[in-house]
Parts: C-alpha cells; structure tokens; sequence
C-alpha cells in the first residue's frame, strides 16, 4: 500500500500523559499536513510542512502541541499534558505540486483522552 | 476568512432517489472546490473537484458545479446506491498563499436504505 499511513490507529491515554503520533506521507509528496476532526465536525487545519520546513500552524495548536519532518519525510505530532478536548481524530495529509493538486488523507489516528 | 456551510444531515434515502447535498462558501480570491467522502472506518478520499467558475467536477455518478455568483458547490447524483452510504464533506482551497490547506464544512452523513 502506497498511501498515506498513519500510526497508532487508535490511542487511549489518561489525562495529563504525553501522546506522540507519526504519518508517514506518500513518498514523492513535498508537502504535509496535520488536521483534527471531532465528532460531528469537518477535519480542521492544524500546521503545514513543506519538505521539512513547518512554514503555517494554525491557532489551533496551542504550545502543547509540537509537531515535526525530520529530513522532510515522515512527521511526528506529539500532545503534551492532555486534556480531554483533546479527543479527537488526528489526520494526516500529503500532497505534491501546485494548487489545483489532491491532498491525499491517512485513516487517522483516534485519541481518546479519558 | 474562509468558510464552507453545508446542508446539515442526516441524509437518509430510498436507493435509487436523487441526492442534493448543498454546499456554500465564503472565501477571497478564486478557490478551487472538492466534495471528499468518507466511507465507514476509512479514510477522505476526494470525490471531484473543481478549480475555476462554471467548471462541473464528476465521479461515480457524482456531479457538482462551480457556480461563482451564488457561491455554491452542490452535490448532486441522480440514482443513489446502499453503497454511497457515507459522510460527505465540501471543501475549499484558497489560490491565495502557498500552504494549499483545505477548509472544510462539518460534513453530511448519508444513509441509503434498500
């Protein structure tokens, strides 16, 4: 499978405890993005890296949350010190090329947060 | 900023029945425009899209048409199957900047009975 793919799929953790999730993006594809979907919500932009440069975060992403490209190929997101409104499905996105370009998604990660 | 509302679900259907699933925006610039869809415990996927005024995006029997001065994207199939039983999310990606991020709507979830 050369789609985009995320792990863990699903993730319970107890508040306050440090998360970390990787995407590891389609292989040719520069750009990469993090996005959060809640239930009954549409996916909401959360940063940008375009090769390894994280060049947009969204306000979204508050200082507890870090994410990284290391040599412009997989990404890590991590959450420090969750808190239960940061249940959510966490996905990940690549693409290559100009704006009329697909983004293509991974199944995402679940993070419940109990 | 940039915003998408779309027709709030459920959707529950007869198979065979026409499907509209309405879709507006609010954006400056020139956007391009995409229906993803989401199947049960899969990943988006993108469904069509389309990049300037008057442009009709298909796939699957799915149609949408750009239409720049009601600032709309509808969703429409004529004949739906137990198999588009999915949540359906409108999208926009501003010309605007170099990130490519997409704005989503909340989403519409779709059930098609036999």
């Amino acid at each position: 499978d050369t789609g985009v793919s995320q792990d863990p799929r699903h993730k319970i953790t107890k508040r306050g405890q440090n998360v970390t999730f990787r995407c590891d993006p389609i292989s040719e594809h520069n750009r990469l993005y993090w996005y959060r979907q809640t239930l009954g919500q549409g996916p909401e932009f959360l940063t940008y890296f375009q090769n390894e440069a994280q060049l947009e975060k969204s306000r979204l992403l508050s200082d507890r949350f870090s994410a990284e490209r290391p040599k412009g190929s997989f990404s890590t997101l991590e959450i420090q010190r969750t808190e239960q409104g940061d249940s959510a499905m966490y996905l990940c996105a690549s693409g290559q090329g100009g704006t009329n370009t697909e983004a293509f998604f991974g199944q995402g990660t679940r993070l419940t947060v109990v | 900023g940039d915003s998408v509302t779309q027709m709030e679900g459920p959707v529950t259907l007869s198979e065979e029945a026409f499907l509209t699933i309405n879709c507006t925006y609010t954006a400056t610039g020139y956007p391009s425009l995409f229906w993803y869809v989401q199947y049960p415990g899969e990943g988006l996927q993108l469904l069509l899209k389309a990049t300037k005024a008057d442009d009709k995006g298909s796939n699957k029997g799915f149609e949408a048409t750009y239409r720049k001065e009601t600032t709309s994207f509808h969703l429409e199939k004529g004949s739906v199957q137990v198999s588009d039983s999915a949540v359906y999310f409108c999208a926009l990606r501003n010309s605007g900047g170099s990130n490519y991020k997409l704005t989503f709507g909340k989403g519409t979830l779709l059930t098609v009975n036999p």
